[in-house]
């Protein structure tokens, strides 16, 4: 049974970049697309971004000019990377597997999610 | 961006009651492009159903979902104590980004 989780600092400056890793065990990172979601109070669940397992990246527009996604499958884990950071980047964040086929992608599993403060 | 509106916020009910949750979409998702997932405090969401009416492993058979198009919905037939809860959609469709449900909080009434 595949599962995820994340890590990374849970306290950034503003204006530093958000580091986040999402470790997968239990089984293969092949032909599965790898997101990050968040979580925050003022915007709800936020889809950020995935990469697939070869390293193709699709962002969500809201956050393409800051967000930078990346896979190592020899590590079994793939990263977040989120430059100039706010207050308004604070929130839980979550990584999340879907999968290959276009009629199947839903998020599960889900990783537990990582609480980041932005505060200086 | 696909906008995913959900009725009501919130819901006040009794367990053993049943519980309705609209889901709807400012453009189609599709057939069946769309999932409903339950979050509990602390914890992460939890996939329930997908391509809009089939249940995830290990979900109990009360909760289904229906729809197409723009409308969906999910239906909690009998609430168990541990279905209090908040509720979320998600489409999935070829139109990205991805995007979620503002969510539907079930209380306890």
């Amino acid at each position: 049974q595949v599962q995820l989780q994340e890590s990374g600092p849970g306290l950034v400056k503003p204006s530093e970049t958000l580091s986040l890793n999402c470790s997968v065990s239990g089984g293969s990172m092949s032909n599965h697309y790898w997101n990050w979601i968040r979580q925050s109070p003022g915007k709800g669940l936020e889809w950020i971004g995935y990469v697939f397992s070869s390293g193709t990246t699709h962002y969500n527009p809201s956050f393409e000019s800051r967000v930078t996604i990346s896979i190592d499958t020899s590590k079994n884990q793939f990263s977040l990377r989120l430059t100039s950071v706010t207050a308004a980047d604070a929130a839980v964040y979550f990584c999340a597997r879907a999968a290959l086929q276009p009629d199947a992608r839903w998020f599960d599993p889900w990783g537990q999610g990582t609480v980041v403060t932005v505060s200086s | 961006d696909i906008v995913l509106t959900q009725s009501p916020g919130t819901l006040s009910l009794s367990p053993g009651e049943r519980a309705t949750i609209s889901c709807r979409a400012s453009q189609s998702v599709g057939t069946r492009f769309l999932a409903w997932y339950q979050q509990k405090p602390g914890q992460a969401p939890r996939l329930l159903i997908y391509s809009a009416f089939s249940r995830a492993t290990g979900i109990p058979d009360r909760f289904s979902g229906s729809g197409s198009g723009t409308d969906f919905t999910l239906t909690i037939s009998r609430l168990e104590p541990e279905d209090f809860a908040v509720y979320y959609c998600q489409q999935y469709g070829s139109s990205l980004p991805w995007t979620f449900g503002q969510g539907t909080k079930v209380e306890i009434k």
